[in-house]
């Protein structure tokens, strides 16, 4: 099945810098690549998403990029705001015999200073 | 406006009493999941339903089941909570597998 690897799993950024998240994972038929962001207590809410036949993606302050060959996607989010502060999880929706599993990285916890 | 809909929010139960757990939703998804999230650790799939069809995780304890009686509902039985059941248990949709999943408020269990 598909595997999920997320790092950092803590993420410490001041105001304004960029924060990255990086994601690996080992089911090349894997087509499909989300982010959540999840705040305390509240759901998972899709931030972003790509799939495998784009190398990236960009929405505002939030890009994505999907490295196919690598097995790798990444999270770039520029300008930071204290309200970026939250959990993030990459996820992986499988192919093969995972179908339609979506398969989550063990997130990374975002803290952006004031 | 919320889509997918978990009730209650909130349960507490005792150790060994069954409990049911329910998800709504109003955007006539094929697919309905089941997740365990416990304290800082990613959601963790229990099963799911394709339509009628039910896809249980070969992890997932015999004392976790679902029911989905028609398209809008589905439950999550726990026959037997434990205290190691406590977590917050979402719910989650998608017009089909290969499509984006949209999550309930999810519903934290307290077990006494």
């Amino acid at each position: 099945g598909e595997n999920v690897e997320q790092h950092p799993s803590t993420l410490s950024v001041q105001e304004g810098d960029s924060a990255v998240i990086k994601c690996t994972y080992s089911d090349s038929a894997s087509n499909y690549f989300p982010w959540y962001k999840q705040e305390l207590g509240k759901r998972p809410q899709l931030i972003i998403d790509i799939r495998s036949n784009v190398g990236e993606k960009k929405d505002q302050r939030i890009a994505v990029t999907l490295n196919k060959t690598a097995k790798h996607f990444s999270l770039h989010i520029t300008e930071t705001q204290p309200e970026d502060s939250a959990v993030y999880f990459c996820a992986a929706l499988g192919g093969g015999t995972s179908y339609g599993k979506l398969t989550f990285g063990q997130g990374t916890i975002l803290t952006v200073h004031p | 406006d919320a889509m997918v809909i978990q009730n209650p929010r909130y349960q507490v139960t005792q150790f060994g009493k069954p409990v049911t757990l329910s998800c709504s939703q109003t955007l006539n998804h094929n697919v309905m999941y089941w997740y365990q999230q416990k304290s800082s650790q990613a959601p963790k799939l229990l099963f799911h339903y394709y339509d009628k069809d039910f896809n249980n995780e070969a992890d997932t304890p015999d004392n976790f089941q679902s029911r989905r009686p028609n398209t809008s509902f589905c439950f999550l039985d726990i026959r037997s909570p434990g205290l190691g059941d406590a977590a917050m248990y979402l719910c989650a949709t998608s017009r089909a597998r290969d499509r984006t999943e949209t999550f309930g408020a999810g519903t934290r269990l307290s077990v006494l």
